[in-house]
């Protein structure tokens, strides 16, 4: 039972460019959503997240739309840079009554930034 | 900046033999869980702990899988008997607060090759 799907497993885009990646999800509890940044060998990164009680979240380069009747969300890097390239996962979770916030991750999308 | 630390980076073991991943949380945080990614695939709960306790597991945290904190400062997974699936990359984390805008942080991982 995938709950959080990215259907891209890669992207590729030139240096300068909007990168946007792409999630949807299932689970109408999801109430918070993440994005994470893994390179090889590193555990993931934290990178920026989003209430369901918003529908945009802004940090630097870094923004994240949330659309929840369509139950998707995306993540905007503009510039890209070639630091960036990585592979990015989406990742939510429902905090009514548990209170843990156990996260689901996607199965992440290899962003390629070429110079 | 405060850091989750995993060991052993890489452990190769023998079917059936027991396994104890270590983990160093942040030392102010609370909340901690591990999480496994098999190759390829999606980053997965295993379960989250809390006072000691587990607060939450997932169906892949059978009889085999335990955790503890033994000593205040580490935070262990133990596999009793592992099995050739068990080969995975294993990730500690860890969390302030339950609350959403809690960051969880993420170890670099604990590589297990079942042979």
């Amino acid at each position: 039972d995938q709950q959080v799907k990215q259907n891209s497993p890669s992207l590729s885009v030139q240096e300068g460019r909007i990168s946007i990646l792409n999630c949807d999800y299932t689970n109408s509890m999801f109430d918070y959503f993440l994005w994470y940044k893994k390179y090889p060998a590193e555990g993931p990164t934290f990178l920026i997240s989003i209430s369901s009680i918003k529908d945009k979240n802004e940090d630097g380069r870094f923004t994240v739309f949330l659309n929840k009747s369509a139950k998707h969300l995306s993540l905007h890097i503009v510039p890209s840079q070639p630091g960036d390239s990585a592979v990015y996962f989406c990742a939510a979770s429902a905090t009514a009554n548990t209170g843990f916030q156990k996260l689901v991750f996607g199965t992440g999308t290899r962003l390629l930034v070429s110079p | 900046e405060p850091e989750v630390t995993q060991t052993p980076s890489h452990q190769v073991t023998q079917m059936g033999q027991e396994v104890i991943l270590r983990c160093v949380p942040i030392s102010n945080h609370l909340y901690f869980y591990w999480y496994r990614q098999i190759l390829g695939q999606k980053v997965e709960f295993l379960v989250s702990f809390y006072n000691n306790e587990i607060s939450e597991k997932s169906e892949i945290f059978d009889d085999q899988f335990s955790v503890e904190r033994p000593d205040g400062s580490n935070f262990t997974l133990k596999i009793r008997s592992t099995k050739l699936e068990d080969s995975a990359m294993y990730f500690c984390a860890s969390r302030a607060t339950s609350t959403n805008g809690g960051e969880l942080f993420f170890g670099e991982g604990s590589r297990l090759t079942v042979l």
